[in-house]
């Protein structure tokens, strides 16, 4: 099962670029990658998937190297609001579309 | 727009005692997902169904059943509560294309005493 490394911790200031790394270097060929975040215990939240081309929507952009072993989340405009832990995730391929989740990186905005 | 819906919020439990959690969601999902996640820690998957009338086994099942009856609940039953089953349980769904992202509800908070 490919699995992923990610920093513990993280800071930015507030209305800067955060820049999120993840490792995956044992990824398949036909494995997502996949950003959730999840807020002071809430429920996790969908951010954005890939699978070999850098993807952007409204909350992100995710830029996926070309060998596909890493990746990284970028917030364009971090605010405070954007204080959580973020984790990247794998999607296992198989019948139960498994997410093997890391303990992710706890991103601290500030002010 | 309600998403995943669970049910209750916090609850007590003693040593030995049963419970359900219920999970119940509004977007026409076929897929559904039950995980834990302990303090600092990832999510872990316990179970998951693919289908009404369809389960299986997650990652760490021991101590716990589910059924699908409907395509809207997934209940999670805990049949003889233990202190090793204090988590934080979120329930989630999904379209069932692999690319489809997973969407969670706000979680149950459990303390087993």
């Amino acid at each position: 099962d490919a699995k992923t490394t990610q920093p513990t911790s993280m800071d930015c200031a507030e209305g800067r670029a955060a820049n999120l790394p993840c490792n995956h270097s044992t990824i398949s060929g036909n494995e997502y990658v996949y950003w959730y975040r999840q807020i002071h215990s809430q429920g996790p939240q969908y951010i954005i998937h890939g699978l070999k081309n850098n993807e952007t929507n409204e909350m992100a952009s995710l830029i996926i190297t070309e060998d596909r072993k890493s990746s990284t989340l970028i917030l364009p405009h971090a605010t405070l609001r954007d204080t959580a832990v973020y984790y990247c995730i794998v999607r296992v391929l198989g019948s139960n579309y498994q997410l093997i989740w890391g303990a992710g990186t706890k991103l601290i905005i500030k002010p | 727009n309600a998403g995943v819906t669970q049910t209750p919020k916090f609850r007590i439990l003693k040593i030995g005692q049963s419970m359900t959690l219920q999970c119940t969601q509004d977007m026409n999902h076929n897929y559904m997902y039950w995980y834990r996640q302990d303090p600092g820690m990832g999510l872990k998957l316990i179970y998951y169904s693919v289908g009404a009338g369809i389960t299986d086994k997650g990652e760490v099942p021991n101590g716990y059943n589910v059924s699908r009856s409907t395509t809207e609940d997934f209940p999670l039953r805990l049949e003889l509560a233990a202190p090793s089953q204090t988590s934080v349980y979120f329930c989630a769904s999904s379209y069932p294309e692999a690319w489809q992202p997973q969407h969670f509800g706000d979680g149950t908070r459990l303390s087993i005493l």
